[in-house]
């Protein structure tokens, strides 16, 4: 089944302590990308990647890292993590741009800061 | 910069009546418009877009046209259903980037 997956799916945690929140597809799509949506403020994008190794900041990149390694994998990092930063993840993926083509939405990652 | 403005939810109706829900957008250039979808406890899924000035997009009986004039993309459907309760994106493109509006919750009653 086409999907994307995203790991864990809660997580409750404390401020400071290093954190990954992984996704992986298996659409073999180029594009990939990390969106946070807050109650009132929609979706934000976090990052996104055009391919492997090529990584770009998206409108609220701040606390946040990524890396693209492997075409598959977009794993989302937080190195210090600060209550701010309870919200709710979604990984996204699509071929190419997703102006173009469709993009396919993980089920989202509940993230707690305390 | 570049955003979309999209009416305040919830939107209650009962099954069988006229929806519409308000989208307008500011932006440089002409972007594409896109409708999203969020059915609950889930992640967001495209339910229809337009490329150009004039286009429509539907799908799922859901539609909505692409006014230059007035700069709305105004999501339409002539009778809602029970399954169609979820939270409603209205968004555009910038470069390579979808940019969201905040959402509308609908709630239809049986």
């Amino acid at each position: 089944e086409a999907q994307v997956t995203q790991n864990p799916r809660y997580l409750i945690t404390v401020t400071g302590k290093k954190l990954t929140v992984t996704c992986s597809q298996n659409m073999n799509h180029e594009y990939m990308s990390w969106y946070r949506q807050d109650p009132g403020l929609g979706l934000r994008q976090i990052y996104y990647s055009m391919n492997v190794e090529v990584t770009d900041k998206g409108d609220v990149p701040e606390g946040y890292k990524v890396s693209r390694k492997e075409k598959r994998n977009f794993p989302l990092i937080l190195e210090s993590p600060s209550p701010n930063q309870t919200s709710l993840y979604f990984c996204a993926s699509s071929f190419s741009t997703p102006v173009v083509n469709e993009q396919f939405f993980g089920p989202g990652t509940r993230l707690t800061v305390l | 910069g570049d955003s979309v403005t999209q009416m305040e939810g919830p939107v209650t109706l009962s099954e069988e009546a006229f929806l519409t829900i308000n989208c307008t957008y500011t932006a440089t250039g002409y972007p594409s418009l896109f409708w999203y979808v969020q059915y609950p406890g889930e992640g967001l899924q495209l339910l229809l877009k337009a490329t150009k000035a004039d286009d429509k997009g539907s799908n799922k009986g859901f539609e909505a046209t692409y006014r230059k004039e007035t700069t709305s993309f105004h999501l339409e459907k002539g009778s809602v259903q029970v399954s169609d309760s979820a939270v409603y994106f209205c968004a555009l493109d910038r470069d390579d980037k979808i940019i969201f509006g905040k959402g509308t919750r609908l709630h239809i009653l049986p």
